[in-house]
């Protein structure tokens, strides 16, 4: 089993959609996770934090269930901006983040 | 403050050839990491370091090899280019291991081609 699994996707969604995201982590010794965006052809760049009672930042919410091993994101009122690969990553500990491979959105006008 | 510089940010080199890949940083952070980024493949650690003169492999270390000389700097080295090391490199940095202090910074990236 992979360390972290993400739908890859595509989803297509229109301006405006609520679109979630989904992550699981088999590591039951991670310790905090993280969603990263990846633009095309860029750098990944922290999007959000991920915490125990959940979080939000705007239009985004991240979710984490400990129990289940489960992450998940979602973005409210999608704008075309979002338009991106969304990676799902944990710490296990130590130095290292485990990433997972991205689930790409493509917000459509 | 420019972040996390990567220089080049292209080469083509052919098989058997080598290169260094050159990562700075300017947010003081004392972690420094190496990774490489295929098509289906996802993210995977070559190398990282957890200070100045220091250096530990990662998932994917084979045929790299790092140096940690200054904390500002950490380069990636690769003695004898394959096809198989076509990537793209992303060098990150952050400022601690736990929890928000391992929100780690990359830079734009180099992308290696061997031919």
């Amino acid at each position: 089993r992979k360390e972290v699994e993400q739908d890859p996707g595509p989803f297509n969604v229109p301006e405006g959609a609520t679109v979630a995201f989904n992550c699981t982590y088999s590591n039951s010794a991670s310790q905090s996770f993280f969603w990263y965006r990846q633009d095309c052809r860029k750098e990944p760049k922290l999007l959000m934090s991920v915490y125990s009672s959940g979080n939000e930042d705007g239009r985004f919410t991240a979710q984490l269930n400990r129990a289940s091993q489960y992450i998940s994101l979602l973005i409210r009122d999608s704008k075309l901006s979002d338009s991106a690969t969304y990676l799902c990553v944990v710490n296990v500990g130590g130095t290292a983040l485990i990433f997972g491979k991205g689930t790409t959105l493509s917000v459509s006008s | 403050n420019a972040g996390v510089t990567q220089t080049p940010k292209f080469r083509v080199l052919k098989t058997g050839q080598s290169m260094t890949l050159l990562c700075a940083q300017d947010m003081n952070h004392e972690y420094m990491y190496w990774y490489r980024q295929d098509p289906g493949m996802g993210l995977r650690l070559i190398h990282y370091s957890v200070g100045e003169g220091t250096t530990a492999k990662g998932e994917v270390p084979d045929g790299y090899n790092v140096s940690r000389l200054k904390k500002q700097n950490f380069l990636l080295g690769l003695e004898s280019a394959a096809p198989s090391q076509t990537s793209v490199y992303f060098c990150a940095s952050s400022y601690g291991t736990s929890g928000r202090l391992n929100t780690q910074y990359f830079g734009p990236g180099t992308r290696l081609t061997v031919l």
